[in-house]
């Protein structure tokens, strides 16, 4: 069984601060992980994803997540916020690429000027 | 080359009536997957069809929903009669049958239920 966790609901940032968005997951098989975001009033697009290549995965708009095994973390992050990265975001696992997503929570990203 | 697309984009019914909604994934993606956003929660699995057969469907909520997807190209999902609590934003994603890219999404239908 797959399940995903996204700690915090809201999160507000000033405009270039540090963002982080925290998603622990848990897997009975190796998990492929994935970063989505919803901008208001469109579907999701795909910031990142995590398909057991490199730990480290840098994806759109300068976000990048680190996978940890150990920790069963994934959590999100982009060293310095933009008013435009304004949006939900949501992380997710699957056991395999282009399967069956099964999503956090999501966290609802505010940036401050 | 054309994203995931879904019809319509906005629907308002009252309860009691049947709505259907539709998507059309990406031309060659074998899969094609259902979720349901309802306010307020996490994005939920529904149901999962390889070409026209249903993989998977434990996630669709009862038998007032059926989908299908006549002849593995476009695929419908028919809410029949509509309760309140089927308001919600439904996704419609697809991806390659080889398991090498992920999944792409439409832009969703909001669901009003009145």
């Amino acid at each position: 069984a797959q399940s995903v966790t996204q700690l915090g609901s809201h999160v507000s940032v000033s405009e270039g601060a540090l963002v982080l968005l925290r998603c622990n997951y848990s897997s009975s098989v190796p998990p492929y992980l994935f970063w989505y975001v919803q901008y208001p009033n469109q579907g999701l697009q795909l910031l990142l994803k995590y398909t057991s290549a490199a730990t480290l995965v840098k994806g759109i708009n300068g976000f990048e997540a680190e996978f940890k095994k150990s920790e069963t973390s994934f959590h999100l992050t982009k060293p310095s916020a933009h008013m435009s990265d304004a949006a939900e975001y949501f992380c997710a696992v699957s056991a395999w690429e282009g399967g069956k997503l099964i999503f956090g929570q999501g966290t609802e990203l505010s940036v401050k000027p | 080359e054309a994203g995931v697309t879904q019809f319509p984009s906005h629907s308002v019914i009252e309860k009691g009536q049947t709505v259907t909604l539709r998507c059309d994934p990406i031309s060659g993606h074998d899969n094609l997957y259902w979720y349901r956003r309802v306010m307020g929660k996490e994005i939920k699995f529904l149901l999962h069809f390889v070409k026209e057969s249903k993989q998977d469907e434990s996630g669709m909520p009862n038998n007032r929903f059926l989908a299908e997807r006549t002849g593995g190209t476009y695929s419908t999902l028919k809410v029949q009669p509509a309760e309140l609590e089927d308001s919600g934003v439904y996704f419609c994603a697809s991806s390659l049958s080889d398991r090498t890219t992920e999944a792409f999404f439409g832009q969703g239908t909001r669901l009003t239920v009145v």
